[in-house]
């Protein structure tokens, strides 16, 4: 079975400081992975994606996060924090071979931004 | 840009009643999924549909729900007899054949009462 583990339910940064929500998974077949943001009151907007190509992924607002198969993880990252980026983060797993191709999320990670 | 987008919003109900949870999902997308988050919870997996039939469905899928697609754009959730714990924003989200990326609505708030 399939599961993800985000550490830390909730994250504060500094405007300007590095953003780092941490996400492990557990799969036992090689995994696509997701990271997902949702803004108060709204849906679910795709972030960025690992789908065995590249290990080090690069999706929307300047966020990036690197698959580490010897580590399960693939974490987020952004070098700069932005105000606009305060949200919930939620990391997801999906079976490469299972065609249903349903998403386990993780618990989430709310992030913060200080002035 | 293509979306999915649901109907109702919010949706308030009173225990007991039926409710029906409309989606209409990218046009072109073949697999279709409902996904639901109690308030202050995780998302979680409901169902997945593809080729006019369920495909898997979760623990938390029980005999009071059901979905349908009854025409060519629409997919729907029922929930024939809501109990309080009913109470969740659900999601629906579709994909692509060739794509692993789940496009997701905007969500549909229901509050059981």
């Amino acid at each position: 079975a399939q599961s993800v583990t985000q550490l830390g339910s909730h994250v504060s940064v500094s405007e300007g400081a590095l953003v780092l929500l941490r996400c492990n998974y557990s799969s036992s077949v090689p995994p696509y992975l997701f990271w997902y943001v949702q803004y108060p009151n709204q849906g679910l907007q795709l972030l960025l994606k690992y789908t065995s190509a590249a290990t080090l992924v690069k999706g929307i607002n300047g966020f990036e996060a690197e698959f580490k198969k010897s580590e399960t993880s693939f974490h987020l990252t952004k070098p700069s924090a932005h105000m606009s980026d305060a949200a919930e983060y939620f990391c997801a797993v999906s079976d490469l071979y299972n065609q249903g191709g349903k998403l386990i999320f993780g618990q989430g990670t709310e992030l913060s931004v200080k002035p | 840009e293509p979306e999915v987008t649901q109907t109702p919003s919010h949706q308030v109900t009173q225990m007991g009643q039926e409710v029906i949870l409309r989606c209409v999902p990218i046009s072109n997308h073949l697999y279709f999924y409902w996904y639901r988050q109690i308030l202050g919870q995780k998302v979680e997996f409901l169902v997945s549909f593809y080729n006019n039939e369920i495909s898997e469905k979760s623990e938390i899928f029980d005999d009071q729900f059901s979905v349908e697609r009854p025409d060519g754009s629409n997919f729907t959730l029922k929930i024939r007899s809501t109990k309080l714990e009913d109470s969740a924003m659900y999601f629906c989200a579709s994909r692509a054949r060739q794509d692993r990326e789940q496009y997701f609505g905007p969500g549909t708030r229901l509050t059981v009462t």
